[in-house]
């Protein structure tokens, strides 16, 4: 069975920086696009950014583009998001995704939560 | 990039089919293949119900359905059921090589 398992959220001050990462498991890692879409408490979802499965291409939501980074190890499964000069409204539930589709987001982690705040 | 247009909410009544729109632009839902359709229920990750316009992923309900038309796609859901209950949100590749959502569609079950 696919799954993901997001860690690395917390508390961080703004200005701040954090390193999410995303574990996967159950299947072809290498062979699809990752994402990261982050909800705000009492809002939707909004895409953050995306890794082509051998690294090659990224993209990234405007919000967040210049400060976040993302990158994927498919020898260890993983795909990372890392976030700089973060600003309150960054705060959210962030969660990692992966299209095995072309194109939709069918398997979900849990998230993990980023609270950026003095 | 402004997030897809979609109506704050929906409601029937058991049995009946509502449907949900999702408006964007020729640059994103008008100009690609490529809506998808998730169900999030309180404090759960979103579900893919709908992708590539029109396509179920293995396990969702026939009852669920996409199209398109021109830069609005829709989602339908038919004998609507009481777990059906719960917020609708599209998603759509872009022009630009990144993906946008709409801002969601609370479905109430009456």
């Amino acid at each position: 069975e696919a799954q993901l398992v997001e860690s690395g959220g917390g508390l961080v001050q703004p200005g701040g920086s954090l390193r999410l990462s995303c574990a996967a498991s159950g299947f072809s890692f290498s062979s699809y696009w990752m994402h990261w879409v982050r909800q705000a408490p009492g809002k939707g979802p909004v895409w953050v950014s995306r890794i082509k499965g051998d690294g090659r291409e990224t993209s990234y939501a405007d919000s967040v583009k210049g400060r976040f980074t993302i990158s994927r190890d498919n020898a260890k499964n993983m795909v990372y998001l890392q976030m700089n000069s973060l600003t309150v409204e960054d705060t959210a539930v962030y969660f990692c995704t992966v299209d095995r589709v072309y194109y939709g987001l069918d398997v979900w982690g849990q998230g993990t939560t980023v609270i950026v705040s003095s | 990039q402004s997030a897809l247009t979609q109506p704050a909410s929906v409601s029937g009544s058991p049995g009946q089919s509502i449907t949900i729109s999702c408006t964007g632009t020729s640059s994103d839902v008008g100009g690609y293949d490529y809506v998808s359709w998730y169900q999030q229920h309180p404090d759960t990750a979103p579900k893919l119900m709908i992708y590539d316009v029109s396509n179920r992923p293995f396990g969702v309900s026939d009852r669920f359905s996409g199209s398109k038309s021109g830069n609005t796609a829709s989602l339908t859901i038919s004998g609507l059921q009481t777990e059906d209950e719960a917020d609708y949100y599209c998603s759509s590749y872009t022009r630009r090589k990144t993906w946008v959502f709409g801002g969601g569609t609370g479905v109430t079950v009456l």
